[in-house]
């Protein structure tokens, strides 16, 4: 599967900022999906996006699928010391090949 | 609760030797899925099956197998013929295939030692 190319690779956080991550791929994706995963878990999917343009939030989450169909990108506002972790980004391409590509992650810390 | 069960959560291999990862899900879901994630990698795709008795391989599948003769259990065996198999071994499932949205097991470690 094709890797998505995941920006930043890692990020500190104090509590209170906003944050922003987003992906981007030279091909065209179907579907947007952001996973969390905590140390030594499984991903958790955060947010799924359908449709280009679509803008989706999930409680101080928002994540947008990109007009162009090759890009997307998450925000976390107000964060707090439990959204450390590592954000993926995945794509699933369009017709016939329903597998999912993944980001290389986003590791969020907090500022110490 | 329905969800996926991994097991064993930690496993030490000699070189040499096959392990077998157990992953079952209650989910009623149809396909699932094996990835490998490294440090600082995205997640690649070993296996994946649709149905049962069916699986295809994935982007990485060269050193293990797999078998899918129940709707609930899809094992992973790591093979000797795998070269470099310590890593977090990461099972999911989806309603279907052409779901991307996947229901990820708490993982396995395997390290060789």
């Amino acid at each position: 599967g094709q890797q998505l190319n995941q920006s930043p690779q890692s990020m500190f956080i104090q509590e209170g900022e906003d944050v922003s991550m987003n992906c981007t791929s030279s091909s065209i994706f179907n579907t947007w999906l952001w996973y969390k995963q905590d140390p030594g878990e499984g991903p958790v999917l955060l947010i799924a996006l359908y449709k280009a343009g679509e803008l989706t939030s999930n409680g101080r989450l928002t994540a947008q699928f990109g007009i162009t169909r090759k890009d997307s990108f998450l925000n976390i506002s107000a964060s707090i010391p439990s959204d450390v972790g590592i954000y993926f980004c995945a794509g699933q391409r369009p017709i016939n090949d329903y597998k999912l590509s993944f980001g290389a992650g986003t590791t969020v810390t907090v500022r110490a | 609760d329905g969800g996926i069960t991994q097991s064993p959560k930690y496993l030490f291999r000699k070189e040499g030797q096959n392990v077998t990862l157990s992953c079952e899900q209650n989910l009623n879901h149809d396909a699932m899925y094996w990835y490998r994630q490294d440090p600082g990698q995205g997640l690649r795709l070993i296996y994946y099956s649709q149905i049962v008795n069916d699986f295809q391989k994935g982007d990485i599948a060269e050193g293990y197998s797999v078998s899918r003769e129940k709707k609930e259990s899809f094992p992973l065996t790591v093979t000797s013929a795998q070269k470099n198999p310590t890593a977090f071994y990461l099972c999911a499932s989806s309603i279907r295939e052409s779901a991307g949205e996947l229901f990820f097991g708490e993982g396995s470690r395997l390290t060789v030692l």
